[in-house]
C-alpha cells in the first residue's frame, strides 16, 4: 500500500529552526510536495522536489532523498505565523497526490 | 499567478437539502479539476477527479449520485452534495494544477467550502 508518515505535532521557539520529517512508500514517484495549512484554511504550495537534494525559498528549505524515501522541510527563524500544519504528499505513477496526516506546528515565543 | 477560486467559504444547510461548491480557475483554463475532503485534524481525502467534457472519476468509497460534479466549461467545475445529512459536514477543496507543466507539478487550491449540515 502506499503510505507517507510525518510527525503528528511538533513544538518549536518563536526565532528557532525547526525540522519536519517526512517519509514515503508509494506506487511510483513524480516528486514529493509540502503544503502549509492554517486551521480552516486552503492548504498554500510551500515546495517540490523531484530531484534528490535541497531546495532553498527564503526561511524555508525542502530536502529529498529518493533512495531513502525520505523528506524534510526546514523552516529558519520562526515566527507566530508560521504556527501551522505542514502537510507533505507525494504524486505517484499516476500522477495523484499522496497525502500524509500533516504535522501541526506550534510556535511558543 | 494563477488563481483559483471557490465559493462559497462557508455554508450552513438543513438536512435534505442540496449544496452547491463552485470552483473556478480565473486566468488559466483548468481541463481537470480535483475535488478533495478533509475532516478535522485529517488530511486531504482525494473525493473526485473532473475532467472537462467527460465524466468525472470518483474514489472508490465515494458516492456518484450523492456527491455530482459537473466540469461544464474548462473555467468552472461544481460539486453538488445532494440530499445532505449531517455526516456530510467537512471542509471541501478544490484543486486544478497548472497547465503546461509536466506532470501536473503542482496544483494550487480554492480557498475550500465549510459544510454544515444541521
Amino acid at each position: 500500500g502506499q503510505n507517507i508518515d510525518q510527525p503528528t505535532e511538533m513544538t518549536a521557539t518563536e526565532g528557532a529552526i525547526v525540522q519536519i520529517n517526512c517519509t514515503y512508500q508509494t506506487s511510483g514517484f513524480n516528486g514529493l510536495f509540502w503544503y502549509q495549512q492554517h486551521a480552516g484554511e486552503a492548504p498554500t504550495f510551500l515546495s517540490y522536489n523531484v530531484l534528490d537534494g535541497l531546495e532553498e525559498k527564503g526561511r524555508f528549505s525542502s530536502f529529498l532523498s529518493r533512495s531513502k524515501g525520505y523528506s524534510y522541510l526546514l523552516l529558519k527563524e520562526l515566527q507566530m505565523k508560521d504556527s501551522a500544519s505542514y502537510l507533505c504528499a507525494v504524486m505517484d505513477s499516476n500522477y495523484q497526490l499522496i497525502w500524509g496526516a500533516g504535522t501541526k506546528l506550534i510556535i511558543k515565543p | 499567478g494563477a488563481v483559483v477560486s471557490q465559493h462559497p467559504s462557508r455554508v450552513i444547510c438543513k438536512s435534505g437539502t442540496s449544496v452547491k461548491i463552485e470552483c473556478r480557475s480565473l486566468d488559466f483554463q483548468a481541463t481537470t479539476m480535483f475535488w478533495y475532503r478533509q475532516f478535522p485534524k485529517q488530511s486531504l481525502m482525494l473525493m473526485a477527479t473532473s475532467n472537462e467534457g467527460s465524466k468525472a472519476t470518483y474514489e472508490q468509497g465515494v458516492e456518484k449520485d450523492k456527491f455530482l460534479i459537473n466540469h461544464a466549461s474548462l473555467t468552472l467545475s461544481t460539486l453538488t452534495v445532494t440530499s445532505a445529512h449531517p455526516e456530510d459536514s467537512s471542509f471541501y477543496i478544490c484543486s486544478a494544477p497548472i497547465p503546461g507543466q509536466d506532470s501536473n507539478t503542482e496544483a494550487f487550491f480554492g480557498q475550500g467550502t465549510r459544510l454544515t449540515v444541521v
